[in-house]
Formats: structure tokens, C-alpha cells, sequence
């Protein structure tokens, strides 16, 4: 079993729609929680981090984090084509090494 | 303010040749981290360097090897490539922990194909 699960889509929605991502993981360890986002033959782009619990709102994106359930989400409002890319989820543990264990990634195409 | 920068962009190599790979890390940032992304995969932990040191390292054998400059970019080497190298090498930068920049800023990547 992986220790971070991500389903790799690809996920279409219609420009506008809110977009709702997902990760489980299985180490009760981790501690920080990112989002990133990759576009086509470029390297990941920090979105967002959250430490332990709770939500966290920038802009049109919102990540939220259930230590409880080991679930952490992405959620996009209304969606555009520029969202287009692959989403990848990371978390690591609260010790000095900076480790970060990623999912496999979201592919997400939003269509005008 | 440059980002992380690595070079080459893209190189194809056969079996069994050897490869550098450079990083240059983020000003202000003292660690680089290499992972390799797989196609269709997430980035996969290869090691870490701090203070010229291997400091943490995943599941990858001796042939990947790495160093660090008193500058802090770094080279990561592999040695006696196999076909399922072939990935996308990422750096990453990222200070310290203890400050409160919990940013990891990547490169671009390196694009390695083995033939």
C-alpha cells in the first residue's frame, strides 16, 4: 500500500465548476500537507500548505485537512481553462528532514 | 529573483553511460533535494543535501549519488544507467528548518531518456 493515495483522473469539468481533489494517506506522522501544481513538462508549483488540521483559503483555492480521517482535499471555485494541469498532493513529518512524500497526481482539464 | 535553476533540460543517454545532473538552488536557500518523477507518477524521493552532507536518502541504490558545493548547488550522478532511469529529475530548494519559509521551490527539471 502506498503511503499516499491519489486517483491520477484525468478529471474534465466545465470552465466555472468547482473543482473538488483528494489524497489519503496512512502515515499518522505527517504533519504538513501541500498541494502543487504541475503543468506539462515543467516542475511543481506550490499552491498551498497547511499545518496539522483545519482549512485554509487563498483566492479561489481552498485546502483542507482530517488528520481523523488521514483525508486532505483541494477545492477550486469557479474553474478555468488555466487550471489545467496535474495536481500533486505532498505531506511530510513535523522532524529536522525535510522529506515530502507525494501522491501520484490529478490530472484536471477544464474546458472553456 | 532566480528560482531554482537545472541543467541540462533534456539528454538522452544508452545504457550503461554514466550522467551529471546540476542544480542551482533558490537565493537564500541552503538544501537541495532531488526526486525523480516517473511518467504518469509522482515525484519519489532520492536524497537530500545539507552543509556539503547527504543527509536523508530514499529507495534508491548506490549508482545514484550525489554532492554539494560550498555555494550549495549540487550535481546528482548516475551511474551504469538502466532503461528505468528514464524519468523527470527534479531539485528542490528549500531552507533550513526553523525558519518559517516552509516553501520547497523546483526547478524545471532534467529530462533524462535512456536508450
Amino acid at each position: 500500500q502506498k503511503e499516499v493515495e491519489q486517483d491520477p483522473g484525468p478529471l474534465s469539468v466545465p470552465e466555472g465548476a468547482i473543482v473538488s481533489l483528494n489524497c489519503t494517506y496512512s502515515n499518522s506522522a505527517f504533519q504538513y500537507f501541500m498541494w502543487y501544481r504541475q503543468y506539462s513538462r515543467k516542475g511543481p508549483e506550490l499552491l498551498m500548505y497547511t499545518y496539522s488540521s483545519g482549512n485554509k483559503e487563498d483566492g479561489r483555492f481552498t485546502a483542507q485537512v482530517d488528520k481523523s480521517s488521514k483525508y486532505i482535499s483541494l477545492f477550486i471555485r469557479d474553474s478555468q481553462p488555466s487550471d489545467s494541469a496535474t495536481y500533486l498532493c505532498a505531506m511530510r513529518m513535523n522532524t529536522g528532514f525535510q522529506k515530502l512524500v507525494f501522491g501520484t497526481g490529478t490530472r484536471l482539464l477544464v474546458s472553456p | 529573483d532566480a528560482g531554482v535553476t537545472q541543467s541540462p533540460t533534456h539528454l538522452i543517454k544508452t545504457r550503461g553511460q554514466q550522467v551529471t545532473l546540476r542544480c542551482s538552488p533558490k537565493s537564500g536557500h541552503d538544501t537541495v533535494s532531488w526526486y525523480q518523477q516517473a511518467l504518469g507518477q509522482g515525484p519519489q524521493f532520492i536524497f537530500q543535501y545539507y552543509e556539503e552532507e547527504e543527509r536523508q536518502r530514499g529507495n534508491f541504490p548506490d549508482r545514484f549519488s550525489g554532492h554539494q558545493f560550498p555555494n550549495y548547488s549540487s550535481e546528482l550522478n548516475v551511474n551504469a544507467l538502466l532503461l528505468g532511469d528514464s524519468a523527470l529529475y527534479l531539485c528542490a530548494s528549500s531552507r533550513e528548518l526553523g525558519s518559517t519559509d516552509y516553501g520547497y521551490t523546483f526547478g524545471s527539471g532534467t529530462r533524462l531518456t535512456v536508450v
